[in-house]
């Protein structure tokens, strides 16, 4: 079965700094770009970071950029992002998500998502 | 960089035909590709259609996806809704530095 999992998610100070995880299973990890996608409460989908199956390359959002590290451990079939000077506006639901290949071989996979919270 | 604009809401009756466009703000529809992903209260998002017109894997063939130049728009179609298609919809698409765009969401009541 297909899954990947966030962790990591907490309530944080702003200006601190959090590391979300996404382990990936039943599936080839290596073989997937994958991203995070983030949802504030109430409001829509925005883009945050991408990275090629090998590690590279990286593409990140403007609103993270400087601040945020996406990676990933292919060793270990994880995900990573470091989220460094949290500001109160990055406060959402982080999803990973994994695609790979083209019509009609395209597979993609959701992960169920990990809140964080940025508030003194 | 450019912007998708989605409707805020759309409403129809079971078994009926709606469309949701999203429109580019600048540069080609056609230039990049569009997905239009599905996502119910309280759940994750899923893919539903992927490259401007592909379903992914087990999407009904109720659901189709188009481009059109001359209005600069992808469209999402839903054929012979269901209630269980109630839902938000949002189309996204690359910039040339392969950053995703997301439109703003559009919220589908089956009614």
């Amino acid at each position: 079965e297909v899954q990947l999992l966030e962790s990591g998610g907490r309530s944080v100070q702003p200006g601190g700094s959090l590391r979300l995880s996404c382990a990936a299973s039943g599936f080839t990890f290596s073989n997937y770009a994958m991203s995070w996608v983030r949802q504030a409460p109430g409001r829509g989908l925005e883009w945050v970071s991408s990275l090629g199956g090998s590690g590279g390359p990286t593409y990140y959002a403007n609103s993270v950029r400087g601040r945020f590290t996406i990676s990933r451990d292919n060793s270990k079939n994880i995900l990573y992002l470091q989220m460094n000077s949290l500001r109160a506006d990055d406060t959402a639901v982080y999803f990973c998500y994994g695609e790979s290949g083209y019509a009609p071989n395209y597979f993609d996979y959701w992960g169920q998502g990990t809140l964080v919270t940025v508030s003194s | 960089n450019f912007m998708l604009t989605q409707p805020h809401s759309v409403s129809e009756s079971p078994g009926k035909t709606v469309t949701i466009p999203c429109t580019r703000s600048s540069g080609s529809i056609d230039s990049n590709y569009v997905r239009w992903y599905q996502q119910r209260p309280g759940s994750s998002p899923a893919t539903v259609i992927y490259e401007d017109n592909q379903r992914s894997s087990g999407v009904p063939d109720r659901f189709s996806g188009s481009i059109d130049s001359s209005s600069n728009s992808a469209s999402l179609t839903i054929s012979g809704l269901k209630t269980e298609d109630e839902a938000d919809y949002y189309c996204q698409s690359y910039d040339n530095n392969n950053n995703w765009v997301f439109g703003g969401g559009t919220r589908l009541t089956v009614l």
